[in-house]
């Protein structure tokens, strides 16, 4: 079965620091990734994916993640953050077989202004 | 065009009785998700339907918790005789047929609170 693996699940940083968050997932085939966010208040929403072919995706707001298939890794990274960063960041994959899509028990990221 | 709409909001309920959260889809998708968060727990799969079709309800506890997705109307998440446990926030989310099938659009989601 599929499972997905985030390491931190409160990351504290300070304004203009970099950020780099953690995401592995288990399963042997092809997968789609994705990373959502939840700011305060609002919807998740999607941040960015990786379907197919180059793995260093961009997403909105300047986040970017990258896929290294050799470590079933799929880690979200901004080199600068912002205090309206602080949100709630979810890592996703689901096997191209399969529609079910599985979450992360997500990470809590506070920006210190 | 309206996101997907997720109502009530909030519920109460004590235990033993019935909730029923109602999901719409955002107009043109036919795949609805439906997902639990607790707290430190993320976002667990829950079951994921098309109309009139459950495709895949590997997530759902055996007994209590039904899912639809009738011809007409939204999708209904069905806890019956529900326990303190149930307390969390349920989320569901849609998506489209075809490319791009798998990017999910959100509700805000229905706080159930069991008393």
């Amino acid at each position: 079965a599929q499972s997905v693996s985030q390491h931190n699940h409160h990351v504290i940083l300070s304004e203009a620091a970099s950020l780099e968050l953690g995401c592995n997932y288990s399963y042997g085939g092809t997968v789609n990734l994705f990373w959502y966010v939840q700011y305060p208040g609002q919807h998740l929403q999607l941040l960015l994916k990786y379907f197919s072919g180059d793995p260093l995706v961009k997403g909105i707001k300047g986040f970017e993640a990258e896929f290294i298939k050799s470590k079933f890794s799929f880690n979200l990274r901004k080199p600068s953050v912002q205090w309206s960063d602080t949100a709630e960041y979810f890592c996703a994959v689901n096997a191209r077989r399969d529609d079910k899509i599985i979450f992360g028990k997500g990470t809590r990221l506070h920006i210190l202004p | 065009n309206a996101g997907v709409m997720q109502n009530p909001r909030h519920l109460v309920r004590r235990r033993g009785q019935e909730a029923r959260l109602r999901c719409s889809p955002m107009k043109g998708h036919s795949h609805v998700y439906w997902y639990r968060q607790l707290p430190e727990e993320g976002l667990k799969f829950m079951v994921y339907l098309q109309k009139e079709n459950i495709i895949d309800e590997s997530g759902m506890p055996k007994e209590r918790f039904s899912a639809e997705f009738p011809k007409e109307g939204p999708s209904i998440l069905r806890i019956q005789q529900v326990v303190r446990g149930d307390s969390a926030a349920y989320f569901c989310a849609s998506s489209p047929q075809g490319p791009g099938a798998n990017v999910l659009t959100f509700g805000a989601g229905s706080r159930l609170t069991v008393l």
